[in-house]
């Protein structure tokens, strides 16, 4: 079955304490993205990658770093997190050729993260 | 002024209703995506367009590239319909989706 994965689904952390989200896909998808989704504001990019060891900041990257080691997975890195990043964090795939259009994006199913 | 607009942002609606969401954008794009977030969080890919129109069971796509426009149409309503939409404009000259800040449908029994 072709999917997205996020783990945790859902994490409770406090502020200073590095925290991984990974992220990982089973459809060869060269295209990889991170998103946050808070209320009013809609899904906003973090990070995205075209495909291994090429990422590019989306619109919001402070606070984030991303790795793409190998073609399936693309963990999401909080090295000190902070109360404004308490939010809805989705991943998502898709086949995308750098100058051509995106294809159907799949998406994770969603990680809840509450920093204290 | 956002590059993607949706309205209305709230709508609510009658078992069996007619239902119109729309979504303009002011930048030229190659492909324009509709997606839907059930109450339970999940996203899933609707629909991606670049032109014309797109059926699948009772959700009809279209777009208008000259006016830079789309709107998603449910035919007869179902409380299973009740969700958040969200169109995102694929535009031509990045590697990024602009994303609208989504209309909440509630569909009533």
């Amino acid at each position: 079955e072709a999917q997205v994965t996020q783990n945790p689904r859902y994490l409770i952390t406090v502020t200073g304490k590095k925290l991984t989200v990974t992220c990982s896909q089973n459809m060869n998808h060269e295209y990889m993205s991170w998103y946050r989704q808070d209320p009013g504001l809609g899904l906003r990019q973090i990070y995205y990658s075209m495909n291994v060891e090429v990422t590019d900041k989306g619109d919001v990257p402070e606070g984030y770093k991303v790795s793409r080691k190998e073609k399936r997975n693309f963990p999401l890195i909080l090295e000190s997190p902070s109360p404004n990043q308490t939010s809805l964090y989705f991943c998502a795939s898709s086949l995308r050729y750098r100058g051509g259009r995106q294809e159907t994006q799949y998406f994770g199913p969603g990680t809840r993260l509450l920093v204290l | 002024k956002n590059e993607v607009e949706q309205s209305p942002q709230n709508l609510t609606a009658q078992e069996g209703e007619f239902i119109t969401i729309n979504c303009s954008y002011s930048v030229g794009i190659s492909a324009l995506h509709w997606l839907q977030q059930h109450p339970g969080g999940g996203i899933v890919s609707l629909f991606m367009l670049s032109s014309g129109k797109k059926k699948h069971g009772r959700l009809i796509a279209t777009i208008n590239i000259q006016e830079k426009h789309s709107s998603l149409h449910i035919t007869a309503s179902h409380p299973r319909d009740s969700a958040v939409y969200i169109c995102a404009a694929d535009p031509y000259n990045t590697d990024k989706l602009i994303f609208g800040t989504g209309t909440r449908l509630q569909v009533f029994p």
